[in-house]
């Protein structure tokens, strides 16, 4: 089946700690997109990616960083200057200039602090 | 201007009832209305849009209507069943800002049986 997978589906960070999310397609998407929810506020976009090796900064990019080495792949990491990491991350695709019509998303990663 | 606004924040609806969601927007720039429908530990999927040629859309039981002039927007879900429990997002975009979705705050519906 066509999707995208997020692993792992809970995380716990330490303080000071960097973690990596990861997000894998195969529906051969080229844009890639996360985003952050939190109760209350909607989803906020984080980073996109329009084709690989390419990437852009969304609404919250402060304290997050991402790569896009393959076009199925679209790591984002949650680095320590993210002071309140605790949220639901969603990763999401889109067909090339289908972006406002469809995207789809993976079933999330729950990040908590210890 | 770049806010799309939702309400109400949970919705509290008994089977067969009517549920609304509500979405407010403020830039006449946006042609291009999704919702978004998320259950419980997954993600959200696309649930029916509307562009703003149109006053209103009709997909089974969810129909959207718009309010051009108030800039406003809705969902109707009709003859509402437990299993439409769900979180429902509005969005809005412009074709000139690279495909991004602004998206609501989001509304919590529970239908009881």
């Amino acid at each position: 089946d066509g999707g995208i997978t997020q692993s792992p589906k809970y995380l716990f960070r330490k303080e000071g700690q960097n973690v990596t999310l990861s997000c894998e397609q195969n529906l051969n998407h080229d844009a890639m997109y996360w985003y952050r929810q939190d109760p209350g506020q909607g989803l906020r976009l984080i980073y996109y990616s329009q084709i690989v090796n390419d990437f852009q900064k969304g609404d919250i990019a402060e304290g997050y960083s991402v790569s896009r080495e393959k076009k199925e792949s679209f790591p984002l990491t949650v680095t320590s200057a993210q002071k309140n990491p605790t949220a639901f991350y969603l990763c999401a695709s889109s067909k090339p200039g289908q972006a406002r019509e469809k995207l789809f998303f993976g079933s999330g990663t729950q990040l908590s602090v210890l | 201007q770049q806010q799309v606004k939702q309400s109400p924040q949970s919705l509290i609806v008994q089977k067969g009832g009517i549920s609304i969601i509500n979405c407010a927007y403020e830039n006449t720039a946006f042609d291009y209305f999704p919702w978004y429908q998320q259950f419980p530990g997954k993600g959200p999927a696309l649930l029916i849009a509307i562009r703003p040629d149109v006053s209103e859309k009709k997909e089974g039981r969810f129909t959207i209507s718009f309010n051009k002039s108030a800039k406003q927007f809705s969902l109707h879900i009709m003859d509402s069943q437990p299993g439409d429990s769900a979180t429902y997002f509005c969005a809005a975009s412009m074709r000139s800002n690279t495909g991004k979705l602004i998206f609501g705050q989001g509304t919590t519906l529970q239908v009881k049986p």
